[in-house]
């Protein structure tokens, strides 16, 4: 079973520019959530998707926005680049049908704001 | 408020030995659960152990377990035998709620890790 892809997995953008990162979960979850994560603010909740709906929203501005398909995959898009938002973002997903929901990870995308 | 505690920075511990990696939470919801992940320097989270809040047994998987201590807020990870490959940062995350028709089903929160390196 393939794991939860995420592409690309690197890229350098900058300051005002916008970025888009995709991610494939794991065939059959519907369940798709998006992380942040910086050394100094640790790992920090963006948003989850379920059946092409944001179920929740984590604490970041506007810039920051998401989808997702019918076939579950998803994007994020960051808009207006800020040298803050250089960081490794996880796309995460989880079955809605397994008692633990653990969330499964991609290796993340690392995006570099110059 | 910080929800999820992890106190040791980092730690080293020699090859074959035991280790315990602290975590203590913060929640007023009866109903969570509590998760261990693994990040090599590669960058991915790897799943290691999962307690719910109801759960009689501390979990176990191979050769991790939980020492999850309800009352005391507690829920520090246990590796037995270290291996080399065992190096990696380690998060203890929580998701309140249980059940999927809570709306933080895909939200943990995380601490922030403690750095292992296991020596030879």
């Amino acid at each position: 079973k393939a794991g939860v892809t995420q592409t690309p997995r690197y890229l350098i953008k900058t300051r005002g520019q916008q970025v888009t990162l995709s991610c494939s979960p794991i065939s059959g979850h519907r369940s798709v959530s998006w992380y942040q994560q910086t050394p100094g603010q640790g790992l920090q909740f963006l948003f989850e998707y379920f059946s092409e709906t944001q179920r929740n929203k984590g604490n970041f501005p506007g810039r920051f926005s998401g989808r997702q398909f019918s076939n579950s995959r998803s994007e994020m898009n960051v808009s207006t680049l800020e040298l803050g938002d250089s960081a490794l973002y996880l796309c995460a997903s989880s079955s809605d049908r397994e008692n633990t929901g653990e969330l499964f990870f991609g290796e993340g995308s690392r995006l570099t704001v110059l | 408020a910080q929800k999820i505690t992890q106190t040791q920075p980092g730690m080293f511990v020699q090859e074959k030995e035991a280790v315990t990696l602290d975590c203590t939470y913060d929640t007023s919801d009866p109903s969570y659960g509590l998760f261990w992940y693994k990040q090599p320097s590669s960058g991915e989270m790897i799943f290691l152990i999962y307690q719910g809040s109801y759960d009689q047994q501390n979990a176990t998987e191979g050769r991790y377990s939980l020492n999850f201590q309800k009352a005391r807020k507690s829920a520090n990870l246990v590796i037995s035998a270290s291996q080399l490959g065992d190096s990696a940062m380690y998060f203890c995350a929580m998701r309140e709620g249980l059940r999927w028709t809570t709306d933080s089903w895909g939200k943990l929160q995380f601490g922030a890790g403690t750095q292992v390196v296991v020596t030879p």
